[in-house]
């Protein structure tokens, strides 16, 4: 049971434009939730994070937004940047849970291009 | 800054052999985890560790053996490669406190044919 859902494998977006890319999850049981990046050749990197005590998180050109009744969240960029092409896993886990990662979750990415 | 550094970075083994992934980090972490990435798959825990001296498996821990070396280094064994194991493997740390993100390494690509 695939209980963190990234349903588009796949996003192409014109320069300049806005980048969404959603994310769902079935576990109510999950708190917080994290945005990784991923180039080609590399490991993952943190981009952004929210708890459920808030609704948005917003870090320079990157907002995610939250909607906890939907189990629901989406990361904004915005413009887009031809950096920007990479995969985005969303991940969730319940909150401070010890503050270890092994109750991280990982969605299956989505690969975002941005086309010049 | 080297943050999370492992080894190797391409591997090829037969069926049945052995092999070692290394994994080291500088960032004075008290917690790693190794995982696995297939296509198509997220990001798969096969073993943690929440501090010196502890490992704990994870989602996926059949076919493979940790060590907690010391505070810095976290190895990953597989002791009879299958095919099943063709992967790439990340290593990642974490301060560990509530909510800190995993820091990752680059990754190693291994083939069993």
């Amino acid at each position: 049971d695939q209980q963190v859902k990234q349903n588009s494998p796949s996003l192409s977006v014109q320069e300049g434009r806005i980048s969404i890319l959603n994310c769902d999850y079935t576990n109510s049981m999950f708190d917080y939730f994290l945005w990784y990046k991923k180039y080609p050749a590399e490991g993952p990197t943190f981009l952004i994070s929210i708890s459920s005590i808030k609704d948005k998180n917003e870090d320079g050109r990157f907002t995610v937004f939250l909607n906890k009744s939907a189990k629901h969240l989406s990361l904004h960029i915005v413009p887009s940047q031809p950096g920007d092409s990479a995969v985005y896993f969303c991940a969730a886990s319940p909150l401070y849970s010890g503050g270890g990662a092994d109750g991280l979750t990982f969605g299956k990415g989505t690969h975002l291009i941005i086309q010049p | 800054n080297a943050g999370v550094t492992q080894t190797p970075k391409f591997q090829v083994l037969k069926t049945g052999q052995s092999m070692t992934l290394q994994c080291a980090q500088d960032m004075n972490h008290n917690s790693m985890y190794w995982y696995r990435q297939d296509p198509g798959m997220g990001l798969r825990l096969i073993y943690y560790s929440a501090s010196e001296g502890t490992t704990d498996k994870g989602e996926v821990p059949n076919g493979y053996n940790v060590s907690r070396l010391n505070k810095r280094e976290f190895s990953l064994r597989l002791e009879s490669a299958a095919p099943s194991q063709t992967s790439v493997y990340f290593c990642a740390s974490s301060g560990g406190t509530g909510g800190s993100p995993l820091h990752f390494g680059n990754g190693t690509r291994l083939t069993v044919t």
